[in-house]
């Protein structure tokens, strides 16, 4: 069966602070996706990054960077030189396989990031 | 483009009354689409899922109910709501072949 663990239920850091935001997976599948959600005040999901299992390379866009590794079931997230709008609950997921059709979320961590 | 909309965005309703929240998407044919449901706490639980017209796959609800009467419509319904039921409901949408999943705004609901 698969399982999102999101074990970092809050953080805060100070402004232009580094920041991780762990995310481990549990699947018998030998194909599956995984994906990191923005939360923000306003309740709506912006989808931030899609990863395939195929695919073990680190990915950075701006200030945000994901590591996956398949050795240890881990998909973190971390933002560099955080700013408060980065302030935001953010939701690891985790699809099977697309036939499946099913997306399971983590709990979430909600990131303060205070001035 | 695509887009997707549930209504309506608050409720409050009391024990025991029904439910309906509709979800549509414009754009495009054939999406997978999906319910989900935020408690406080409790992050983002799937409670149902569709990949065609009238074909529903449920994972959690005892007194929930959806139904999808048009390849672009998605309803979540209750006939008798309890005080476990308020939270924040998000429709989303997904096409067949890539990955990642599309919310609306959601709806909050409040059972008092």
């Amino acid at each position: 069966a698969q399982k999102v663990t999101q074990a970092q239920t809050e953080i805060s850091v100070v402004e232009k602070e580094d920041v991780t935001l762990d995310c481990v997976y549990e699947t018998r599948d030998t194909t599956y996706y995984l994906f990191w959600y923005k939360q923000p005040p306003s309740g709506e999901l912006v989808f931030l990054i899609r990863r395939n299992s195929f695919d073990e390379q680190n990915e950075i866009s701006g200030r945000y960077s994901w590591n996956f590794q398949k050795s240890t079931s881990s998909f973190n997230f971390t933002i560099t030189a955080s700013q408060v709008v980065d302030s935001a609950v953010y939701f690891c997921a985790l699809s099977e396989h697309l036939r499946d059709d099913k997306i399971i979320f983590g709990k979430g961590t909600r990131l303060h990031i205070l001035p | 483009s695509q887009t997707i909309h549930q209504w309506p965005a608050t409720l409050v309703q009391p024990v025991g009354s029904p439910l309906s929240l509709e979800c549509t998407v414009e754009g495009t044919s054939n999406p997978n689409l999906y319910w989900y449901r935020q408690a406080a706490g409790r992050g983002l639980q799937l409670l149902f899922y569709s990949v065609g017209i009238g074909q529903i796959s449920s994972e959690v609800p005892q007194n929930l109910s959806a139904s999808r009467p048009q390849d672009r419509q998605f309803i979540l319904s209750s006939k008798k709501l309890l005080l476990s039921d308020s939270g924040f409901y998000l429709c989303a949408w997904r096409p067949a072949n890539t990955g990642e999943l599309f919310f609306g705004e959601g709806s909050r609901l409040t059972v008092l």
